[in-house]
């Protein structure tokens, strides 16, 4: 069954560094996501990304954050200069866009800020 | 604005019993709703899902979930619980088409005691 690959599962960060948290969708998908959970809250809507740019993003999608799709097959979270409150687990999702499909996550890459 | 309410944060039946995790939700449109597991250090599985279809949905490893309108109720039901069902459960609603962004309810633990 496809599979939507994030690496690493795990990357520790001193604060103010950039992180890029790496996904590869399935590859017949056209839309593209970043969700987060923050330890013991709700996964919460970051970013979506269709036809090479951002669809939508939730308040928390600032400037700190960017998201790409440099070579067609890997999807990209940049989070400039990290802030200790920006550890969590970091999902990566795609989806076909049809009503009736829902959406294929990745195992996710847990985000530590030290 | 959409929203779900998880009524249980965690829920503890034991093993051959059945399991019911309750989920209401809140939508302006005809809501797309799902269920997601979260295994311990693990990625987010789709168990099921209805898309205003038959109103009773069956999904993966024995579990079913039953739309009802006129509760605003998604709930998830397994007849006999096992012990690899312990995990995080959550439910989720979606407006509109298949690309909008995924809101979460704060998930519930499932415990199955031997």
């Amino acid at each position: 069954e496809p599979e939507v690959t994030q690496t690493p599962s795990h990357q520790v960060t001193q604060m103010g560094q950039e992180v890029i948290l790496r996904c590869v969708p399935i590859s017949n998908h056209l839309y593209f996501y970043w969700y987060r959970q923050i330890l013991g809250q709700k996964v919460e809507f970051l970013v979506s990304f269709y036809n090479n740019e951002i669809s939508e993003k939730s308040e928390i999608f600032d400037d700190q954050f960017s998201v790409e799709r440099p070579d067609g097959s890997n999807f990209t979270l940049k989070i400039r200069s990290t802030k200790l409150e920006d550890s969590a687990m970091y999902f990566c999702a795609s989806g076909t866009g049809a009503t009736n499909y829902g959406y294929t996550f990745g195992s996710g890459t847990r985000l530590t800020v030290v | 604005a959409q929203s779900v309410t998880q009524l249980d944060s965690h829920v503890s039946v034991s093993e051959g019993t059945p399991v019911l995790l309750r989920c209401n939700y809140s939508s302006s449109y005809s809501p797309s709703l799902f269920w997601y597991v979260q295994h311990p250090n693990k990625g987010l599985q789709l168990l099921l899902k209805y898309t205003s279809a038959a109103t009773l949905v069956k999904g993966i490893n024995g579990f079913e979930a039953e739309f009802k309108k006129s509760e605003t109720s998604f709930h998830l039901t397994k007849p006999s619980a096992h012990m690899s069902d312990a995990a995080e459960y959550f439910c989720v609603v979606s407006d509109g088409a298949g690309n909008t962004p995924l809101v979460f309810g704060k998930g519930t633990r499932l415990s199955v005691i031997a």
